[in-house]
């Protein structure tokens, strides 16, 4: 059975750093793509970018080019999606998901002074 | 870059059928679209991918779950309405390494 199973949720304050991450299981994580979707509370979904994780090719949408950085870990199956100073419009659920088929729990980032 | 175009809202009767639509933009009438579900306080889940020549619908998704399309539209037909398939449906599509989601369609079953 494939699984994305996602880090728990992130409370944190305006300017602070956070990585949360997306482990991939039940099937072969060099294979296929991983991407980041962002969603706004009582919003849509944002597609944010994707990386292939056989060789670390990252593409990033334009309105999140600068603003996060997506890397991954092959050893351990596993994907990031990572700020360097987060702001309190950055509050939102983050879900990963591979394939276009199959997605992660979410993540829900908190971010309040 | 392709662009989709979902009705905001939709509503149908329990037991009836619902048919929800995605318009892709113009010059992007060829490109494959996936429809993705996502019940309220959920993750989104995969529904069906269809166009160009392709459908195919993830894992244990019910029969009531199709889709179809015409031109630039992608359709997903949803018959026996049950009280569980309210929720929002979102398409998604594709162009080289973006990926792009339309603004979803909030499904409520009356």
């Amino acid at each position: 059975e494939v699984q994305l199973v996602q880090s728990g949720a992130e409370m944190k304050q305006p300017g602070e750093s956070l990585k949360i991450s997306c482990k991939g299981s039940g099937y072969s994580f060099t294979d296929y793509w991983i991407g980041w979707v962002r969603q706004m509370p009582g919003k849509g979904l944002e597609w944010m970018g994707i990386i292939y994780p056989v060789d670390s090719d990252t593409r990033y949408s334009p309105s999140f080019q600068g603003q996060v950085t997506i890397s991954v870990d092959r050893s351990i199956s596993s994907a990031y999606l990572q700020w360097s100073s987060l702001k309190a419009s950055d509050t939102a659920m983050y879900y990963c998901y591979s394939r276009g088929e199959y997605w992660g729990q979410g993540t829900l980032v908190t971010v309040s002074s | 870059q392709p662009v989709l175009t979902q009705s905001s809202s939709a509503s149908a009767s329990l037991g009836s059928s619902a048919k929800l639509t995605c318009t892709l933009s113009s010059g992007h009438s060829t490109y494959i679209i996936a429809w993705h579900q996502q019940q309220p306080g959920k993750a989104p889940r995969f529904l069906m991918k269809l166009g160009g020549g392709t459908y195919n619908k993830g894992s244990g998704i019910p029969d009531r779950f199709s889709g179809s399309s015409s031109g630039a539209d992608r359709y997903l037909t949803i018959s026996n309405l049950q009280s569980e398939d309210e929720a929002d449906y979102y398409c998604e599509t594709w162009d080289s390494n973006t990926r792009v989601f339309g603004g979803g369609t909030k499904l409520t079953v009356l």
